[in-house]
């Protein structure tokens, strides 16, 4: 399996612009995770799916943030309008219904740039 | 509800010498844990995890880490350290009835030539 697949790697924007990231989980996988790690309040869960429906999304900044799972295998994390501090990592994690410890396998992450 | 603390958010050992990455959490319910290791500009990795059977959990890269239910912790070691572990390394916690891990602020470990 190719694992857990982000894009963009990078993406550097202008503070008002819309922003997509996207992530293709892990096929099978179950349940889907999307964090934010920053130095100062470094990793931090903003929602999570399970079988393609959110679960938890109070984890998500505010409504500039929104979240869709349209299938088992896309998922798409929109900022819209952004700002200069939702510069970050953002990462995708999957896991496996399968696996009863819930071991997240995660993406490389996208490095996102707000100026 | 779970939690897990790391002590020390940056921990400095010679190349070849004992690494100890400290971890205590907090659950209710009996737990699974888990140590996840990140390199520069990359993902989490999975290095170990603990699921109730052996309390000694052997992970990749030499690293091992025991599980002490009296004292809830979940230390991470490594007999000799090398340059390559120069790395963060997070502490997690869930448990059976948990669908999403909680995961610890993190570790730098950094390596002296």
């Amino acid at each position: 399996d190719a694992g857990v697949i982000q894009s963009p790697r990078h993406e550097v924007t202008e503070m008002g612009q819309e922003v997509t990231l996207r992530c293709k989980p892990i096929s099978g996988h179950d349940y889907l995770f999307w964090y934010r790690q920053t130095m100062m309040r470094g990793l931090e869960l903003l929602i999570y799916f399970n079988n393609n429906v959110p679960i938890d999304d109070s984890g998500m900044p505010e409504d500039r943030f929104s979240a869709k799972m349209p299938n088992a295998s896309f998922s798409t994390l929109k900022i819209q309008p952004s700002e200069p501090r939702d510069s970050a990592v953002y990462f995708c994690a999957s896991s496996s219904l399968d696996f009863p410890s819930y071991e997240q396998y995660f993406g490389p992450g996208t490095r996102l740039t707000v100026t | 509800a779970q939690s897990v603390t790391q002590l020390g958010s940056h921990v400095s050992v010679s190349e070849g010498a004992l690494v100890l990455l400290r971890c205590n959490y907090s659950s209710s319910v009996p737990p699974y844990l888990f140590w996840y290791v990140q390199y520069p500009n990359q993902g989490l990795q999975l290095l170990l995890k603990y699921t109730s059977a052996a309390t000694l959990v052997k992970g990749i890269n030499g690293f091992e880490a025991e599980f002490k239910k009296s004292e809830t912790s979940f230390h991470l070691t490594k007999p000799s350290a090398h340059m390559s572990d120069a790395a963060e390394y997070f502490c997690a916690v869930s448990s059976s009835s948990a669908s999403k891990i909680i995961f610890g602020s993190g570790t730098r470990l950094s390596i002296r030539p």
